[in-house]
């Protein structure tokens, strides 16, 4: 069964930096591309990028390019969101999404990640 | 990339079929027959429930079902039951070889 963990909500202030994971299991890790996806309060969902950890290949989207890092350590099998400088405006939950066919469609999700942003 | 464009809401009573659609551009859905849609109950994570335009995961309803003309994308939900009120989302792969969703629509089953 394929499984995506995620770690627990984080709770920061403005300017600090974080990093959160998610854990796969259940299938070949570095044979698919994993990625994330930001979900603001009341919002829609919003690809931000993703990772082969075969090769450690990215893609960002334009909206997110410099905002974050996308990383995976694939003998863990666990893939990593960083920001280095956080904004109140990042508030959201975070989906850890496995993509299938190539990177062209999300077949499996995480539990999700709430990261609140607030002075 | 701009997001693909969704209707804000939709509603149908149940039994009755109802239809959302999915705007892009070609260089996404008029391109690809990478569109996908995805369901979200409240305080969910998302769920798969078709890909590739057409194509239904394994455990998916047959009530559920995918088409495209175009630059639009279409989910359509036939027998419209309770449980199928929550969020649809769209997605579709892009030129730039990223994905890109939908500003989702909310089904209300009156």
């Amino acid at each position: 069964e394929v499984q995506l963990v995620q770690s627990g909500a984080e709770v920061k202030k403005p300017g600090e930096s974080l990093k959160i994971f998610c854990k796969g299991s259940g299938y070949t890790f570095i044979s698919y591309w994993i990625g994330w996806v930001r979900q603001m309060p009341g919002k829609g969902l919003e690809w931000m990028a993703m990772i082969y950890p075969g090769d450690s290949d990215t893609r960002y989207s334009p909206s997110f390019q410099g905002q974050v890092t996308i990383s995976a350590d694939k003998s863990i099998s666990t893939a990593f969101l960083q920001w280095n400088s956080l904004k109140a405006s990042d508030t959201a939950i975070y989906y850890c999404a496995r993509h299938a066919s190539l990177g062209r469609t999300v077949d499996y999700w995480g539990q999700g990640t709430l990261v609140t942003v607030s002075s | 990339q701009s997001a693909l464009t969704q209707p804000a809401s939709v509603s149908g009573s149940p039994g009755q079929s109802i239809t959302i659609s999915c705007t892009g551009t070609s260089s996404d859905i008029g391109t690809f027959n990478y569109v996908s849609w995805y369901q979200q109950h409240p305080d969910k994570a998302p769920k798969l429930i078709i890909y590739d335009v057409t194509n239904r995961p394994s455990g998916v309803s047959n009530r559920f079902s995918g088409s495209k003309s175009g630059n639009t994308a279409s989910l359509t939900i036939s027998g419209l039951q309770a449980e199928d009120e929550a969020d649809y989302s769209c997605s579709s792969f892009t030129s730039s070889s990223t994905l890109t969703f939908g500003g989702g629509t909310k089904l209300t089953v009156l």
